[in-house]
């Protein structure tokens, strides 16, 4: 069984600041792990997938997240907060078939 | 290139209502779909999910359902709605690329009074 855990329901950074969304995960086999992006009254887009190939996934928007078996986790990170970020994120595990979404985490970005 | 419609995108309803959401792909054949269900500060919820025409699967039990009449078209249908149906409806697709990849639509907003 998989699973998603993504801690803080909401994050607030300032505008310039690092982004840092976390996320674990737990899977019985090697994870195929995704971030997407939703912003209100939209959709999910997604950011980045991480497909065993390299282990820092770069992703739109400026984006990146890094898998870190030893830790299983999956964190999100943006050098510099910009106003447009603010949205939800999701955390996505999947197996090859099955996903499975994290809670979600709201961004905030402070002028 | 692929796309992925909803509609309608919002919807208000009353209790003991029908309901019928379309769900329509573009751009690509025999893709697996799935509707999904967004409670208001909640996360997603996997509702169905299809891997063919008359191939649905359904993760929770609840008073919805969920066809597959064309290759590229799902549907989410309820005969009475309850205040509980209101949320945020995504429909999603996949494809192979490297793996499992699934792109969401646009959503639609269900408000049950």
């Amino acid at each position: 069984a998989q699973s998603v855990t993504q801690l803080g329901s909401h994050v607030s950074v300032s505008e310039g600041a690092l982004v840092l969304l976390r996320c674990n995960y737990s899977s019985s086999v090697p994870p195929y792990l995704f971030w997407y992006v939703q912003y209100p009254n939209q959709g999910l887009q997604l950011l980045l997938k991480y497909t065993s190939a390299a282990t820092l996934v770069k992703g739109i928007n400026g984006f990146e997240a890094e898998f870190k078996k030893s830790e299983t986790s999956f964190h999100l990170t943006k050098p510099s907060a910009h106003m447009s970020d603010a949205a939800e994120y999701f955390c996505a595990v999947s197996d090859g078939q099955n996903f499975v979404f994290g809670p979600g985490t709201r961004l905030s970005v402070l002028p | 290139s692929q796309t992925i419609h909803q509609w309608p995108a919002t919807l208000v309803q009353p209790v003991g209502s029908p309901l019928s959401l379309e769900c329509t792909v573009e751009g690509t054949s025999n893709p697996n779909l799935y509707w999904y269900r967004q409670a208001a500060g909640r996360g997603l919820q996997l509702l169905f999910y299809s891997v063919g025409i008359g191939q649905i699967s359904s993760e929770v039990p609840q008073n919805l359902s969920a066809s597959r009449p064309q290759d590229r078209q799902f549907i989410l249908s309820s005969k009475k709605l309850l205040l509980s149906d209101s949320g945020f409806y995504l429909c999603a697709w996949s494809v192979f690329e490297g793996l499992e990849t699934q792109y969401f639509g646009p959503g639609t907003r269900l408000l049950v009074l």
